[in-house]
């Protein structure tokens, strides 16, 4: 099976702390994603990377920068956390040529 | 642009009800329609898919029907069960979109009551 690991369910921050949210995939997909999730919005999202060291910007990407250094690792970065990014953080990857994404459990983050 | 429309909930039905979940799509072309669910405490996981006119995706009772002249992407469950008590989500693929990029609804709360 296919495993999307995020590396915490529940993280508390302080607000203008520096963030890192850590995914891992092992099927050695192309193509990795972060989306966070809101009630009612449903998931938006905040940045792609379709290879090793490429990213590309989503639709939220502000307050938001990422690593892939690695091909199953990608990392989100709150630069400088604040409230509004109180949310539900989903990791997802999917290979090329197939338009299937598998995802993560998710990173419950509150900044307070 | 791209953008997915469902019914808002929560929909709360009895066990062994008819369920019906709305979705409409806007896009250009002739995208893959997908219906993901997100049981309590967990990830997404992919329900069903549709990738062309008039297909029909199934999974574990459910059925959604791709109509291209409706835009719509409707879920259905003739008989549904408390295990069934999740969130789901419509969401759609662009033709030829370079990294699969989901475009997903608001999504849709089902409760179902024993």
């Amino acid at each position: 099976d296919v495993k999307v690991t995020q590396s915490s369910r529940y993280l508390v921050k302080r607000t203008g702390e520096k963030v890192f949210l850590e995914c891992v995939q092992d099927m050695d997909h192309e193509n990795m994603f972060w989306y966070r999730q809101d009630p009612g919005l449903g998931l938006r999202l905040i940045y792609f990377s379709y290879d090793v060291k490429m990213k590309e910007k989503g639709d939220i990407p502000e307050g938001y920068s990422v690593s892939r250094e690695k091909k199953e690792r990608f990392s989100l970065i709150l630069e400088s956390a604040s409230t509004n990014q109180t949310s539900m953080y989903l990791c997802a990857s999917s290979p090329d040529g197939d338009t299937e994404a598998f995802f993560g459990q998710g990173t419950r983050l509150t900044v307070v | 642009g791209n953008s997915v429309t469902q019914m808002e909930g929560p929909v709360t039905l009895s066990e062994e009800a008819f369920l019906t979940i709305n979705c409409t799509y806007t896009a250009t072309g002739y995208p893959s329609l997908f219906w993901y669910v997100q049981y309590p405490g967990e990830g997404l996981q992919l329900l069903l898919k549709a990738t062309k006119a008039d297909d029909k995706g199934s999974n574990k009772g459910f059925e959604a029907t791709y109509r291209k002249e409706t835009t719509s992407f409707h879920l259905e469950k003739g008989s549904v069960q408390v295990s069934d008590s999740a969130v789901y989500f419509c969401a759609l693929v662009p033709p030829d979109n370079a990294g699969n990029m989901l475009t997903f609804g608001g999504g849709t709360r089902l409760m179902v009551k024993p």
